[in-house]
C-alpha cells in the first residue's frame, strides 16, 4: 500500500519570504502522480500543482513549484514571494496510473506573517 | 469554469438517523468519488465509482454507507444509520477519465456533524 508523509505539521514565515514544505512517499509503482492540495479555513480543497512521475522536469504554476526527486521519493512544495492569501493547510497526495484514488498525507498548516 | 457543487454545505442530525449528501460532479466527468475528514486528520477515501458502479471501496465503506448515481448529474452518498463517529467533513471529487487527465477536482465540501 501506498503511504504518503509529510514532516513538518506546521510552519510559519513572514510575506514574501520563500518556504518550502516536504512530502515523501512510499510505492512499487513506476507510473504514477503527485498532487499538492490547498485546504484554506473554508476547508475546500483546491488543487496547487501536480506531477506526473514520468516527466523528469518539475512542474510549475506561477509561484508555486515542486522539487520531484523520484528516487528518493520525494515531492517538496516551494512556494515564492508567499502572500498572505497562502496561510492554509497543504496537503500532499499520491494517485497510482489510471482511475485510483488519491492517497493523502497529514498535511502542513502553513501560515504566512504580515 | 466548471466545478464540483455538493449539497448541503452543512448537516446536522441524530445519531441512528439516515443522512443523504449529494454531489452534482463536472458534467463530462466520468469517475467519481467520495472522501472524508474528520475534524483535525487528513482526508481518507471512501469509495471511487464509475460505469453505474463501485470500482473501489476502503474499509470505511462498510455496509452504513451506498453510493448512487440516480440521473445523469447527481452522485450521492448515502449513510443508513450515522453514529457519532461519522461527524466529518465530506468531499465528493469527480475526474475526466481520459489518460492524461488524472486531476481530481473536489467540490466544497459537506460538513456533518452527529449528535
Amino acid at each position: 500500500a501506498q503511504t504518503v508523509t509529510q514532516s513538518q505539521p506546521e510552519m510559519s514565515v513572514q510575506e514574501a519570504e520563500t518556504v518550502t514544505l516536504s512530502c515523501t512517499y512510499d510505492t512499487s509503482e513506476n507510473n504514477y502522480y503527485l498532487f499538492w492540495y490547498k485546504q484554506p479555513p473554508s476547508r475546500q480543497m483546491i488543487l496547487v500543482i501536480r506531477q506526473e512521475a514520468y516527466k523528469q522536469q518539475n512542474a510549475t504554476e506561477n509561484r508555486f513549484s515542486v522539487n520531484f526527486q523520484k528516487a528518493a521519493k520525494s515531492f517538496s512544495l516551494k512556494i515564492s514571494d508567499s502572500q498572505l492569501g497562502d496561510t492554509a493547510m497543504y496537503f500532499c497526495a499520491f494517485m497510482k496510473h489510471g482511475p485510483q484514488k488519491l492517497v493523502f498525507g497529514q498535511g502542513t498548516r502553513l501560515t504566512i506573517n504580515p | 469554469e466548471p466545478e464540483v457543487t455538493q449539497t448541503p454545505s452543512h448537516q446536522v442530525t441524530q445519531m441512528g438517523q439516515e443522512v443523504i449528501l449529494r454531489c452534482v460532479p463536472i458534467s463530462n466527468h466520468l469517475y467519481f468519488y467520495w472522501y472524508r475528514q474528520i475534524l483535525g486528520q487528513k482526508v481518507e477515501f471512501l469509495v471511487s465509482f464509475y460505469n453505474n458502479e463501485i470500482s473501489e471501496k476502503s474499509e470505511i465503506f462498510d455496509d452504513q454507507f451506498s453510493v448512487e448515481r440516480p440521473d445523469g448529474s447527481n452522485f450521492t452518498l448515502k449513510i443508513r444509520s450515522t453514529k457519532l463517529e461519522d461527524s466529518a467533513m465530506y468531499f465528493c471529487a469527480s475526474r475526466a477519465g481520459s489518460d492524461y487527465q488524472e486531476t481530481q477536482y473536489f467540490g466544497p465540501g459537506t460538513r456533518l456533524l452527529v449528535l
